[in-house]
């Protein structure tokens, strides 16, 4: 079966640091991806990982272990606009050439205070 | 480079009725899938279209269909409406079928089933 769990909410500090954790299992993978998504609004991507390792881009850093079928999301030196949800989706072997289908996890809702 | 683009952004139905809702992808991508996201289930894979043709398909009842122009607009139809068709239907849009192409998405319909 296809399963992705992250966490439902989490709440951090304006400045600090947060991690998002991700566990997945699905028949299939073809690369890990992360979204942000505001209320209200359509999501936005964030990051991609096929290869275990991190990768960095400014705030922002996922990681990935194919071996444990694990991910994350850090986010630094938070700000108030980082308050969103945040959607890990593993995209499974395709068919007939197509790339495969995102499946996600039911996002975690992030609330950064001041 | 304009983005995904979706009408209607609203739209309000009654059981039983059809609807049609239309996407059209960012300049130059070919391959449109569809989701719906609902707060209980998060984001589902509806369907996906390449070059007109569907190339995956999500665990939906048949009332859900979609197809694609050559212009690579794409429309999906939900038949004989249910109240649990209520969620915002998102499109998202992918260049080519590589591994490393990302899913951009559009603004969405929020469909409401009265």
């Amino acid at each position: 079966g296809q399963n992705i769990d992250q966490p439902t909410e989490m709440t951090a500090t304006e400045g600090a640091i947060v991690q998002i954790n991700c566990t997945y299992q699905t028949s299939g993978f073809n690369g890990l991806f992360w979204y942000q998504q505001h209320a209200g609004e359509a999501p936005t991507f964030l990051s991609y990982n096929v290869l275990d390792g991190l990768e960095e881009k400014g705030r922002f850093s996922s990681f990935l272990s194919r071996s444990k079928g694990y991910s994350y999301l850090l986010l630094k030196e938070l700000q108030m606009k980082d308050s969103a949800s945040y959607l890990c989706a593993v995209r499974d072997l395709g068919y007939g050439g197509s790339q495969g289908n995102l499946i996600f996890g039911k996002g975690t809702k992030l609330s950064v205070k001041p | 480079k304009a983005g995904v683009t979706q009408t209607p952004r609203y739209l309000i139905k009654t059981r039983g009725q059809q609807v049609t809702l239309s996407c059209s992808p960012i300049s130059g991508h070919r391959s449109v899938s569809w989701y719906q996201q609902t707060p209980g289930q998060g984001l589902q894979f509806l369907f996906e279209y390449f070059s007109e043709t569907q190339r995956n398909k999500g665990n939906f009842p048949g009332r859900f269909s979609g197809r694609q122009f050559s212009n690579s607009r794409s429309e999906m139809n939900v038949s004989t409406l249910e109240l649990g068709d209520s969620a915002l239907y998102l499109c998202a849009s992918t260049r080519t079928s590589g591994r490393g192409d990302t899913q951009y998405f559009g603004p969405g319909t929020r469909l409401t089933v009265l």
